[in-house]
């Protein structure tokens, strides 16, 4: 089955720089990529995706690279806010739907 | 997006009892949904997809008559845990897809805190 493993799994930023988190996946049909961000006691909330057919995607501060040859796909956050704290998930999706997560990064923005 | 609810939001039950928990989706039907655990500090671990007029499929691992799944409707699925122990006590979440958004897009529930004494 889909193995997705995530680096860091802490990430600490000072206020306004970049925080960069990588993912890689082992399934070669996945073609969806989503990332989640999940604050303490709360639900995760999709800030993010990415499908197979696309290298790359922006989102205001927040943009997502994928390397389909290479089976990896990362999270860019630029100008990092105090806000932005919080546990960041990857997925990756099968062709069932099924998510697998990676194993999540716990982002924290210093003033 | 879409509006997934839960219900509810946390439960305390004693050790034996059987607890249901409820998936609702507010404003659009799906026809399948999915229920996760998650562990303190650990990842969302599925357990296995809810779909409507069949039966679940579970991932491996998943004790099918220990989490009983129904989704009887469009709008809502339910997860029950019979005969709770201590080591069930975990956060459950529900997902589900909004075929008027992309199929692939999950939104979830608030999920449930499950304690169990």
């Amino acid at each position: 089955g889909e193995n997705v493993e995530q680096h860091p799994s802490t990430l600490s930023v000072q206020e306004g720089d970049s925080a960069v988190i990588k993912c890689t996946y082992s399934d070669s049909a996945s073609n969806y990529f989503p990332w989640y961000k999940q604050e303490l006691g709360k639900r995760p909330q999709l800030i993010i995706d990415i499908r197979s057919n696309v290298g790359e995607k922006k989102d205001q501060r927040i943009a997502v690279t994928l390397n389909k040859t290479a089976k990896h796909f990362s999270l860019h956050i630029t100008e990092t806010q105090p806000e932005d704290s919080a546990v960041y998930f990857c997925a990756s999706s099968d062709s069932w739907g099924k998510l697998q997560f990676g194993a999540g990064t716990q982002v924290v923005v210093t003033p | 997006g879409a509006v997934v609810s839960q219900h509810p939001s946390r439960v305390i039950c004693k050790s034996g009892t059987s607890v249901k928990i409820e998936c609702r989706s507010l404003d659009f039907q799906a026809t399948t949904m999915f229920w996760y655990r998650q562990f303190p500090k650990q990842s969302l671990m599925l357990m296995a997809t809810s779909n409507e007029g069949s039966k679940a499929t579970y991932e491996q691992g998943v004790e099918k008559d220990k989490f009983l799944i129904n989704h009887a409707s469009l709008t809502l699925s339910t997860l029950t845990v019979t005969s709770a122990h201590p080591e069930d006590s975990s956060f459950y979440i529900c997902s589900a897809s909004d075929p008027r958004d992309s199929q692939e897009t999950q939104y979830f529930g608030p999920g449930t805190r499950l304690l169990v004494l």
